[in-house]
This record gives C-alpha cells, sequence and structure tokens, in this order.
C-alpha cells in the first residue's frame, strides 16, 4: 500500500515552453501532496506544498507564478514549469503523506532536461 | 523549526563490513526521526521510523537505527553491508506531538559505496 506514482518519468523540452509534471497517489486518499526539487548529488529542497481544494504553499523563494501548482483532486497533483529555462533542468520529486501516518511516501521523480 | 546534520557525505566500505551513517538533529519541540533510501534516478523509499516507544529501530534490508534523545542522534546502522546497499541515504525529522502530514527536514544525504 501507499504507492504515490508520478508522469512522465523523464522529459525533454525547448527552452520557453511549459511541462506539467502529474503525481497520483495511487492506493490512497492525499489532501497535501510536497514538491521537491533535487539537483546532483544534493539533498531534496522542498517547493511547495499542495492542498486539494486551496491554494499551494510556496517556499521562500520558489516563484510561484513558474511554478503552477494544482491539486485538483485527492489523488492528484500537477506541478507546471512555466516558460522553462534550461535552469529549471533538475529532478522533481513529489511526496504524500499517508492518513494518520507520519512518514511520507515518495513518487519516483520525473527528470526534466531544458534544452 | 528542525534541522539535520548527515555528518559524512560519503562512506565506502567493503562489502560484508559494518557500516554506520551518522545523523544529528536539532529541534525545539519533540519529533519524529525517519531514514529513507535513494538509488540512481529513483524516488525514496523509506528504510525505518522512529516515533516513540523503544530507541532501537529496525527496518528494512537489514537495517537499525537508535534514537539518542540525549545527543540528538539517529544513527543508521548494519551489520554486514552488501554490494546492492550502494545508494543516497537521507535521514529526515518531522515535529511531532500530533502532526501527521507535516512537511519533513532532511539532511545532506550520505553517499554509501559498497565496495567488492
Amino acid at each position: 500500500g501507499a504507492v504515490v506514482s508520478q508522469h512522465p518519468s523523464w522529459v525533454i523540452c525547448k527552452s520557453g515552453t511549459s511541462v506539467k509534471i502529474e503525481c497520483r497517489s495511487l492506493d490512497f486518499q492525499a489532501t497535501t501532496m510536497f514538491w521537491y526539487r533535487q539537483f546532483p548529488k544534493q539533498s531534496l529542497m522542498l517547493m511547495a506544498t499542495s492542498n486539494e481544494g486551496s491554494k499551494a504553499t510556496y517556499e521562500q523563494g520558489v516563484e510561484k507564478d513558474k511554478f503552477l501548482i494544482n491539486h485538483a483532486s485527492l489523488t492528484l497533483s500537477t506541478l507546471t514549469v512555466t516558460s522553462a529555462h534550461p535552469e529549471d533542468s533538475s529532478f522533481y520529486i513529489c511526496s504524500a503523506p499517508y492518513s494518520g501516518r507520519y512518514e511520507q511516501y515518495f513518487g519516483p521523480g520525473t527528470r526534466l532536461t531544458v534544452t | 523549526a528542525q534541522s539535520v546534520t548527515q555528518l559524512d557525505s560519503q562512506v565506502p566500505v567493503f562489502e560484508e563490513a559494518p557500516v554506520e551513517l551518522r545523523c544529528n538533529y536539532s529541534s525545539s519541540v519533540s519529533v519524529y526521526l525517519f531514514w529513507y533510501v535513494q538509488y540512481p534516478n529513483q524516488g525514496l523509499q523509506l528504510l525505518l521510523k522512529y516515533l516513540s516507544g523503544s530507541t532501537l529501530v529496525k527496518g528494512i534490508n537489514g537495517f537499525e537505527a537508535e534514537f539518542n534523545k540525549s545527543q540528538t542522534s539517529f544513527h543508521l546502522r548494519k551489520p554486514s553491508v552488501h554490494i546492492s546497499d550502494t545508494a543516497e541515504y537521507f535521514c529526515a525529522v518531522t515535529a511531532g506531538a500530533g502532526t501527521s502530514g507535516s512537511r519533513l527536514t532532511f539532511g545532506e544525504g550520505t553517499q554509501l559505496t559498497v565496495n567488492p
């Protein structure tokens, strides 16, 4: 149980285009999901907290107009990188806490490369 | 707020040797502690967690960790490692006291490399 999926697993896009990444909780409902960014050989950096039915909460320094988050249902959150640039290239990971538990369950990640 | 320090960025060991990955935390409130493992180009997998009770917790793949409140540590150990244990390991903390679903604070990670 407590499986989180992400789609796509990798994506290459051209500079200036937008890319949408989906995060789904497959066997449980998640009112909250978290979006992280990870650079090579580095730890996870929390970008934002996605809340079902309300606006996302962004961490300091994260551009909310560039990284659009929509938590459309209890099992789906999406991250859209708008007007992507090469510096947005990174590994994006989502996670979701299982109701009543304190640990989080992570998706497999999405590798974004902007050319 | 909480913070986590993983004292070693890289730990090379030989196969079948014991290993300890060190983690210290700082918090003004009670915490819950976790160890996650990340294989290349994958998400994170929970190894074990400490919420309350016995300070020695056992996890998957033969790993265990000991919570030491006085030293604010949560070191991860395995008595005999395998090549397949080569991965990045993250220590994480969240505020306790009934706040399920709260954000995690991660350490910088420790790359464990098991050599034949």
